[in-house]
């Protein structure tokens, strides 16, 4: 998984609950993002990283926050989690470039809501 | 609203056969498609990319063409073998400033039967 690693793989949690997932890379991209993915709706951009503090939304970036304080690290926290959040969530990571435009994507974190 | 449509019902093929995956877009004008593979319980993987001025691209037995006009991409899997079963993903990325954001499609799952 092109050096990516989420923390947990696997969460059970309650409504109202905060959530943080971790995503964590040793490649030194520059770009990460974070997904859900949901049957009948793919994968869904949640909110991306372009640098070190430097992040924004995505489609789908209601009810989520996230931040990046190191280059390796890119946390996703859902504030007071709900059954809607029910999802796979997958971290992913790119360079940006003509050539190198990719993703790389982690092994993804099976989050339940009750 | 841009929309991408790949085929939700399952694409069953015989071993040996040629594997036709379709993609197909509206109110988007893409400066690169990618297609990835994923399989059950796993991230995508990244297979191939295409520019908006090319019309084809290969790799091994893999082959995609991108028909702007058409709002179309096609992906070929040649001499198909039951190990490529899994589903594919196409992704459309437009010209943006910040990172190589990307709008997947649903996917297609495709069976290869012996």
């Amino acid at each position: 998984d092109a050096g990516i690693t989420q923390s947990p793989r696997h969460k059970v949690t309650e409504t109202g609950t905060p959530v943080t997932l971790r995503c964590h890379q040793t490649e030194n991209h520059r770009y990460m993002y974070w997904y859900r993915q949901d049957p009948g709706h793919g994968l869904r951009l949640i909110h991306y990283s372009y640098g070190v503090k430097d992040t924004d939304k995505g489609e789908v970036s209601d009810g989520y926050s996230v931040s990046r304080s190191k280059t390796e690290d890119f946390l996703l926290t859902l504030e007071s989690a709900t059954s809607s959040q029910t999802s796979v969530y997958f971290c992913a990571i790119s360079e940006k470039g003509q050539i190198l435009r990719e993703q790389y994507f982690g092994p993804g974190t099976r989050l339940t809501v009750t | 609203s841009q929309k991408i449509e790949q085929n939700s019902e399952a694409l069953n093929i015989q071993e040996g056969k040629t594997a036709t995956l379709t993609c197909n877009y509206t109110n988007y004008s893409p400066a690169y498609l990618q297609w990835y593979r994923q399989d059950p319980g796993r991230g995508p993987v990244f297979l191939l990319l295409i520019r908006e001025n090319e019309k084809e691209k290969r790799k091994e037995r893999l082959k995609v063409t991108f028909d702007t006009t058409l709002k179309q991409s096609l992906f070929h899997i040649t001499a198909s073998q039951p190990a490529d079963s899994a589903t594919y993903l196409c992704a459309l990325e437009g010209v943006t400033g910040g990172g190589n954001k990307l709008t997947f499609g649903t996917g297609t799952q495709l069976k290869v039967e012996l």
